[in-house]
């Protein structure tokens, strides 16, 4: 198993440029979270998705939208972006069902520039 | 006050001390509790669970307290590879993990 794979690893855009962060797990899992850490902060939830075709808003939703047609991927969309989006992006992935059911997996994470 | 809340450090601990570091969180983020370590420039990974009666990982041991609202991890004869961030979790009422923003930890040789 691959796990969690997230596409790129590292970006640079400039200030309005649209992009999408790929997200992929190969675990059968239902949930999936989309977080942003910025630099000596906690993680910050964006999005999340308790299977396909569901969504939610997360504590930081502004600027972003993700879709999940599917259980495998749940692509992060950056509309306009902006110097506030500068962050590293994690995607994560959990199953439901388990004495393990409350660890989330991780992706490399994607580390983007907005200048 | 923040859901959760830990003490930033860092913590600059001579190899085979030991080290132990607080997590304070609020009502909201009360369910469940889990330590998660971070390394530098990388995804974060579950370190242990935290349960009321504590738990103990080889080196690892994690305390609940309930009535003062914090939990704790001690690392016993810590190793530089113990060098990393570690970040405590909690849960809220959504099954929603609610992060801290970690502890830094520097292990010296």
């Amino acid at each position: 198993n691959a796990g969690v794979t997230q596409t790129p690893k590292f970006r640079i855009l400039k200030i309005g440029q649209s992009m999408t962060l790929q997200c992929t797990q190969d675990m059968n899992h239902n949930y999936m979270y989309w977080y942003r850490q910025d630099p000596g902060m906690g993680l910050k939830l964006i999005y999340y998705s308790v299977g396909a075709g569901i969504t939610d808003k997360g504590e930081v939703p502004n600027g972003y939208n993700v879709s999940r047609s599917t259980t495998e991927d749940f692509p992060l969309r950056l509309e306009l972006a902006a110097p506030s989006q500068t962050s590293v992006y994690f995607c994560a992935s959990r199953t439901t069902s388990g004495a393990e059911w409350y660890e989330q997996y991780f992706g490399p994470g994607t580390r983007l520039t907005v200048t | 006050r923040k859901e959760v809340e830990q003490d930033p450090g860092p913590f600059n601990v001579p190899e085979g001390a030991t080290v132990a570091f607080n997590c304070t969180y609020s009502n909201s983020a009360s369910q469940s509790f889990f330590w998660y370590r971070q390394d530098c420039r990388k995804e974060p990974k579950l370190l242990m669970s935290v349960y009321s009666s504590g738990n103990e990982d080889g080196r690892f041991t994690a305390q609940l307290n309930r009535a003062s609202q914090y939990i704790s991890l001690l690392i016993r004869d810590s190793k530089l590879s113990d060098s990393a961030t570690y970040l405590c979790v909690g849960v809220d009422s959504n099954y929603q993990l609610i992060w801290g923003a970690g502890t830094k930890l520097i292990i010296k040789p």
